[in-house]
């Protein structure tokens, strides 16, 4: 079974400056997908960043990045010039062809900007 | 982009009652969707996968018989909580996807059972 793991319940940065959250997941499966997800207290989730395993170049959205390290299993979500509206719960999940494209999802990190 | 919708955003209902919820690909035919539950501070865990016009397949540990999917139309999933109790209350969310790897999330709903 595909586990995830978000070590960090709970984080703040200041406004303007980065902050990285941690994510690390197990799988036997070699083709998967990576994603992390963005839920504001209006509680709609929303998709931040997406990774492909068979991708080596680490995916960019704008002031979101990604570090996927595959061999260690790790896949943390890296946020650049902080802003107030990042304030949100973060949930890192994963999928695969051979979990019928279920997602898993991570138990989440509530990250706090601060002005 | 692909818009889901859920309807309604808010329930409350007394115990015993039944209550549905659905769940609508806006702009966009939806073959699979899928049923989430998330408790206060928690992650979602999936409940169910609903595929048009077959049964839907429920993960372990979740009654079949108390939460009914039917997902009739290729934009239409619903969720029917029968014999509502306290403890079923929660946050329900379902997703719709696109393609077998890129799922939309809709608003969410919040059952309240009295």
């Amino acid at each position: 079974a595909q586990t995830v793991t978000q070590s960090q319940p709970e984080m703040s940065v200041q406004e303007a400056e980065t902050v990285t959250l941690s994510c690390t997941y197990d799988t036997s499966e070699s083709n998967y997908y990576l994603f992390w997800y963005k839920q504001p207290p209006s509680r709609q989730m929303i998709l931040v960043i997406r990774q492909e395993a068979y991708k080596q170049q680490n995916a960019t959205e704008n002031r979101f990045s990604v570090n996927f390290q595959k061999a260690a299993k790790s896949f943390s979500l890296k946020i650049s010039d902080s802003q107030l509206g990042d304030t949100a719960m973060y949930f890192c999940a994963f999928m695969t062809s051979g979990s019928n494209y279920k997602l898993t999802f991570g138990k989440g990190t509530l990250l706090t900007v601060n002005p | 982009g692909a818009v889901v919708s859920q309807h309604p955003s808010r329930v409350i209902c007394k115990s015993g009652t039944s209550v549905k919820i659905e769940c609508r690909s806006l702009d966009f035919q939806a073959t699979t969707m899928f049923w989430y539950r998330q408790f206060p501070k928690k992650s979602l865990m999936l409940m169910a996968t609903s595929n048009e016009g077959s049964k839907a397949t429920y993960e372990q540990g979740v009654e079949k018989d108390k939460f009914l999917i039917n997902h009739a139309s290729l934009t239409l999933s619903t969720l029917t909580v029968t014999s509502a109790h306290p403890e079923d209350s929660s946050f329900y969310i379902c997703s719709a996807e696109t393609t077998p790897d890129t799922q939309y999330f809709g608003p969410g709903t919040r059952l309240t059972v009295l």
